[in-house]
């Protein structure tokens, strides 16, 4: 069945530091790609998504590039901050359109910490 | 506005208590999903709904109820309650738009003793 892989984390960094967090993907088809954002003690907050091959979101200085070739959807940011301190999940879904739209299947997440 | 709203945020079931974990949202969307988290892994699908009267399970449905009577409210019920139902569960909408955007809320954490 479909899946998605994170790296393991936590991931520390110092402030203004490079991030990436690895992900990849298994799935049938052309899945949409999303990044969601749990801030300690509120819920996932979508950060942003891709829906087909090569596509690129971009949120809050956050980027993602859909690879269909390596099945993969890291995530990067050129300089973090303490604020972006918190837990990142990628995810997928069925095409737009399909009955699997909206039924996200979550990779395990990754902590990052960002220390001034 | 205030979204999807989780009640209670945490709660300590003893094994075989039942109990409903409430989730009401205020943007008319008609889908929404009830999530489980367990430590160091990713959320799994308990439940979805497409509309108010339709239900129908996702990945891990076991031990679980829903029902969904009202566009706002989609309630998860536990009857006999088990260690393994110990977990974060998170409940969220979405409007079947474009953006493919889900809300969701800030979760109940359940430890079944």
């Amino acid at each position: 069945g479909d899946s998605v892989t994170q790296m393991e984390g936590p991931v520390t960094l110092s402030e203004e530091a490079f991030l990436t967090i690895n992900c990849t993907y298994t799935a049938t088809g052309y899945p949409s790609l999303f990044w969601y954002v749990q801030y300690p003690g509120e819920g996932l907050q979508l950060l942003l998504k891709a829906t087909k091959a090569d596509d690129k979101g971009s949120n809050k200085g956050f980027e993602a590039t859909y690879r269909k070739e390596t099945t993969s959807f890291h995530l990067e940011k050129g300089s973090v901050q303490v604020s972006d301190s918190a837990v990142y999940f990628c995810a997928l879904s069925g095409p737009r359109g399909s009955s699997n739209t909206g039924k996200l299947i979550f990779g395990q997440g990754t902590t990052l910490q960002v220390k001034p | 506005n205030a979204g999807v709203t989780q009640t209670p945020k945490f709660r300590i079931l003893k094994i075989g208590q039942s109990m409903t974990l409430q989730c009401t949202q205020d943007m008319n969307h008609n889908y929404m999903y009830w999530y489980r988290q367990d430590p160091g892994m990713g959320l799994k699908l308990i439940y979805y709904s497409v509309g108010a009267g339709i239900t129908d399970k996702g990945e891990v449905p076991n031990g679980y109820n829903v029902s969904r009577s009202t566009t706002e409210d989609f309630p998860l019920r536990l009857e006999l309650a088990a260690p393994s139902q110990t977990s974060v569960y998170f409940c969220a909408s979405y409007d079947g738009g474009a953006d493919e955007k889900l809300f969701f809320g800030s979760g109940t954490q359940l430890s079944v003793l």
